[in-house]
């Protein structure tokens, strides 16, 4: 079974700062990779889908990239808003363990 | 418009059954994988099977492999799930998704006595 690793868990930054976070896969997934962001009661919200493409209406501030076993999200500044949990997810399976954005 | 809606949760004794329902529509339901996600509360996202589009494949995760069985039934455009043996720690909100695009609003499932 492929596991899904994000770092950090727990990310605190202010407004206006730039953010990455990592999601490593324990083998090879291709370009099937999406994040989400949940706020709480909630459903995840998709913000990108296959590595890096940017879901309509997403804030361009958001990005993804990567290839393989290897992919990051970035927030490029930091908005209000942006304080919630984030998922990475390879497509219909498994996720990682959520990376935590507060407020520092 | 897209709409994926869970039914079927509830409260249920450990070692009970419960079987989700999805309905789904807007979108070729026949054409897509299918998946259930469960969230316990205050814990993480968490995929627990899913489902080719034709239901020739399924696939579990390891913590509900022989209790539950994920099924489609293309003509109604629906997702099930049937839960049998049902322990504490399986506590929580079902979503009912195609990712990584479609989700539901999820349905709950509490096991206590």
């Amino acid at each position: 079974d492929i596991q899904m690793t994000q770092s950090p868990s727990t990310l605190s930054a202010s407004v206006g700062d730039r953010v990455t976070i990592t999601c490593r896969a324990s083998q090879s997934i291709s370009s099937w990779l999406a994040w989400y962001q949940q706020k709480p009661g909630k459903a995840p919200k998709l913000l990108i889908y296959k590595v890096s493409s940017l879901e309509s209406g997403v804030p361009s501030r958001f990005s993804g990239s990567g290839s393989g076993t290897e992919f990051t999200l970035t927030i490029s500044s930091l908005q209000p808003d942006d304080f919630a949990t984030y998922y990475c997810q390879q497509y219909n399976t498994y996720f990682g363990q959520g990376t935590r954005l507060e407020i520092k | 418009e897209v709409q994926l809606v869970e039914s079927g949760g509830g409260l249920v004794q450990p070692g009970g059954s419960l079987r989700l329902s999805c309905a789904a529509s807007g979108f070729t339901f026949s054409s897509y994988w299918m998946s259930w996600v469960r969230q316990a509360p205050g814990k993480g996202l968490e995929w627990v099977a899913n489902i080719k589009e034709d239901g020739s494949e399924k696939y579990y995760v390891d913590s509900v492999k022989g209790r539950f069985t994920i099924s489609r039934d293309n003509a109604k455009n629906s997702l099930y799930l049937q839960m049998n043996s049902l322990r504490a720690e399986d506590t929580a909100l079902y979503y009912c998704a195609s990712s990584p695009h479609y989700w539901g609003q999820g349905t709950l499932v509490i096991v206590s006595s």
